[in-house]
């Protein structure tokens, strides 16, 4: 595997399941992040783990746990949804050096969508 | 609060034809500016990369350019082809953290 994967790709979940979103990056970077993007609207950071140190939570809702054992995995660990939390969920990974921060690279998504 | 707008929101074309995408952001202060693609359903693909002390970056027929002081952007894409087809992601970098402030996307449709 190359790059950054995400699993699952697709996900249907009702409000009050408890499931995990998966990402893993094969670059060597020592930064991930969570993206929400719904439909017609920008890219929202959620999350940023660097140095598997979480350094930003952009007022995101505590539904939504992150979790970052290691600099190559992170997670998004979902309970109690709400419908509006249907949406694409992007990871990505960069190389951040001090306050340096190089060119983010992402996953392909999870589709999810809260029933 | 940095905000970033992309104009057009769609757009649709002949083939062959040469296109601008703009994108503008209200805070000066960025590191960097990076355009991305996004196929339906997809993830996102980095296409260039603009530090703020550069004025334009190339990569085979893309041309992307920044004007840091006015807060704009284009991406030049020469002899359209319908396998560009795609949304159009501009983001910015501030001068502090890595995250990234996106637009909402010029949704590009090239014609056969």
């Amino acid at each position: 595997e190359t790059g950054v994967t995400q699993t699952p790709r697709h996900l249907v979940m009702g409000m009050t399941n408890k499931k995990s979103l998966k990402c893993e990056q094969h670059l060597g970077h020592n930064a991930m992040y969570w993206y929400k993007q719904s439909a017609k609207k920008p890219l929202e950071l959620m999350f940023v783990y660097s140095l598997e140190e979480r350094v930003e939570n952009n007022s995101v809702p505590s539904r939504f746990s992150p979790e970052c054992p290691n600099s190559s995995h992170l997670f998004l660990h979902l309970h109690t949804l709400q419908p509006e939390d249907s949406a694409l969920y992007l990871c990505a990974s960069s190389q951040v050096l001090g306050l340096a921060s190089y060119e983010q690279y992402f996953g392909p998504g999870t589709r999810l969508t809260v029933t | 609060k940095q905000e970033v707008t992309q104009i057009p929101a769609a757009l649709s074309v002949p083939e062959g034809e040469n296109l601008v995408l703009n994108c503008s952001f209200t805070d000066s202060a960025i590191y960097n500016l990076q355009w991305f693609r996004q196929d339906p359903g997809k993830g996102l693909t980095s296409l260039l990369l603009i530090q703020s002390s550069q004025r334009e970056q190339t990569s085979g027929r893309l041309n992307a350019s920044l004007d840091k002081s006015s807060g704009r952007s284009t991406l030049y894409i020469a002899a359209s082809q319908p396998g560009d087809s795609a949304t159009y992601l501009c983001a910015v970098r501030g001068t502090s953290g890595s995250r990234l402030t996106f637009g909402e996307g010029t949704q590009l449709t090239v014609n056969p």
